[in-house]
C-alpha cells in the first residue's frame, strides 16, 4: 500500500516543462512527499522532498497544494536524459514505492 | 565513504543454495532500507532498520529472508535456499534522519541476482 497515485505513463517533448501529478489524498500532518527517479539499470535517485510549501532545488520543483492531498513534480525544461521512472513517496516510517509514472522525454 | 556500497554487484547461485548481500551504507546514516527488483517491475520493500530501534520486517517475502544491521554500519541480507523466483536486483538505501528534519534516501547501485 504505497498511499500514493500516479499516472502510468506521461510523454514530454524535449525542452519543455514536464508536470508530474501524485494524489495523496490519506496523506499525514507529519508525512513528507519525496519525489525519486529510476533511470534504466540504476539505483533510484533522489529528485527533491517537501512538508507543506513549495520547494525548488538544481534539478526540480514541487508544488503542493494547500490541503496537501497532491503535489506536482515539475521539470522544467525537459531532455532526454530526464526519461526515468518517477516515483512519488509519501514517507512515514517506512519508505514504499508505488508503480510510478514513467516519463518519456521525446524529440 | 561517498555513497551507498553494495557488494558483489552481480551474483549467480544455484537453486537451493544460500546467498549474502551486504550494503555499506554512508557514514552516520542511521536508517537503512533494503528493497528487491525484479525485471520490469517496481520497487518492493523488504526491512527497515532505524538506529537501534526493532527493525521492520513487515515487507519480506518469507522466512528464508534474514537482515541483519549492527549499529549504524554494514547490513547484509541473507536468502536461503534460493529459488529462481527470487532471482531480481536487491537495492540497499539509507538516510541520515535528524529530528523533524527529513533527508533524502541514498541508493545504493544493487545487487543482480541470477538463480539458476
Amino acid at each position: 500500500d504505497a498511499k500514493t497515485t500516479q499516472p502510468p505513463s506521461m510523454d514530454c517533448a524535449e525542452g519543455r516543462a514536464a508536470n508530474l501529478p501524485c494524489n495523496h489524498s490519506t496523506i499525514s500532518g507529519n508525512e513528507y512527499v519525496y519525489w525519486y527517479r529510476q533511470i534504466h539499470s540504476q539505483g533510484p535517485q533522489y529528485i527533491i522532498h517537501g512538508l507543506k510549501n513549495n520547494e525548488t532545488n538544481e534539478m526540480a520543483s514541487l508544488i503542493i497544494t494547500e490541503d496537501r492531498k497532491s503535489s506536482t513534480l515539475i521539470l522544467p525544461h525537459a531532455t532526454l536524459r530526464d526519461t526515468a521512472v518517477y516515483y512519488c513517496i509519501v514517507r512515514a516510517n517506512d519508505m514504499r514505492f508505488g508503480a510510478g509514472t514513467r516519463l518519456t522525454v521525446k524529440p | 565513504g561517498a555513497g551507498v556500497s553494495q557488494s558483489p554487484s552481480n551474483k549467480v547461485t544455484e537453486k537451493g543454495k544460500d546467498v549474502e548481500l551486504r550494503c555499506d551504507p554512508i557514514s552516520g546514516h542511521t536508517a537503512l532500507y533494503w528493497y528487491r527488483q525484479r525485471l520490469g517491475q517496481g520497487l518492493e520493500f523488504l526491512i527497515y532498520f532505524q538506529g537501534n530501534s526493532a527493525p521492520d520486517k513487515s515487507g519480506l517475502p518469507s522466512d528464508r529472508f534474514s537482515a541483519e544491521r549492527t549499529g549504524e554500519s554494514v547490513s547484509t541480507l541473507t536468502i536461503q535456499r534460493t529459488q529462481q523466483e527470487d532471482s531480481a536486483v536487491y537495492l540497499c538505501a539509507s538516510s541520515l534522519v535528524s529530528g523533524l528534519r527529513e533527508n533524502g534516501y541514498t541508493f545504493g547501485s544493487g545487487t543482480r541476482l541470477t538463480v539458476v
